[in-house]
């Protein structure tokens, strides 16, 4: 089965300095990954997507990955931190078999000026 | 190109009552998904429909159903309400291409159901 976890329910970083979120995952068939953003009240927007082509992956609003197949991982960064940054962050995997999306349980980036 | 609606937005109700949410797709987006997120569990998925078939099911109780209509768009029901169903209920939707599953899958707002 697939899954993914999220290190660290909250982090903070100063305005300007790097964001550093973590995300490992595990799955016996090359997984596809994807990070999310979520703010106050809304749903979620798609940060970025890996899907086998770049290891390293560019989005939206400065953000970018790397899959690292040898660590199991795609942590998210950043860097330098804006107070718009501040929301809670999800990576998940999708299900080859069912195509729906596998969360991890978050991380809430704080912001401080 | 208009987004993701979900209706209601907000929804109080009480334990025993039912509720039906209503998710209409990005236009051309013939899938949609419905997942539960609460602050125990976090995102889960419910279910989901293509061309009016549910094509997946979460693991939820047979209390939670849904549906999709000739033009996308989706309805979730819940009957007989429990306290612990309270939550944000997410409908994502896309377009899904054969042999592909990598396309995105786009979030509406949620609906914020209060069990009370």
């Amino acid at each position: 089965a697939q899954s993914v976890t999220q290190l660290g329910s909250h982090v903070s970083v100063s305005e300007g300095a790097l964001v550093l979120l973590r995300c490992n995952y595990s799955s016996s068939v090359p997984p596809y990954l994807f990070w999310y953003v979520q703010y106050p009240n809304q749903g979620l927007q798609l940060l970025l997507k890996y899907t086998s082509a770049a290891t390293l992956v560019k989005g939206i609003n400065g953000f970018e990955a790397e899959f690292k197949k040898s660590e199991t991982s795609f942590h998210l960064t950043k860097p330098s931190a804006h107070m718009s940054d501040a929301a809670e962050y999800f990576c998940a995997v999708s299900d080859h078999n069912t195509d729906k999306l596998i969360f991890g349980t978050g991380t809430r980036l704080q912001v401080f000026p | 190109k208009a987004g993701v609606t979900q209706t209601p937005r907000y929804l109080i109700k009480t334990r025993g009552q039912q509720v039906t949410l209503s998710c209409s797709p990005i236009s051309g987006h013939r899938s949609v998904s419905w997942y539960q997120q609460t602050p125990g569990q976090g995102l889960q998925f419910l279910f989901e429909y293509f061309s009016e078939t549910q094509r997946n099911k979460g693991n939820f109780p047979g209390r939670f159903s849904g549906r999709q209509f000739s033009n996308s768009r989706s309805e979730m029901n819940v009957s007989t309400l429990e306290l612990g169903d309270s939550a944000l209920y997410l409908c994502a939707t896309r377009n899904p291409v054969a042999g592909d599953i990598t396309d995105t899958q786009y979030f509406g707002p949620g609906t914020r159901l209060t069990v009370l």
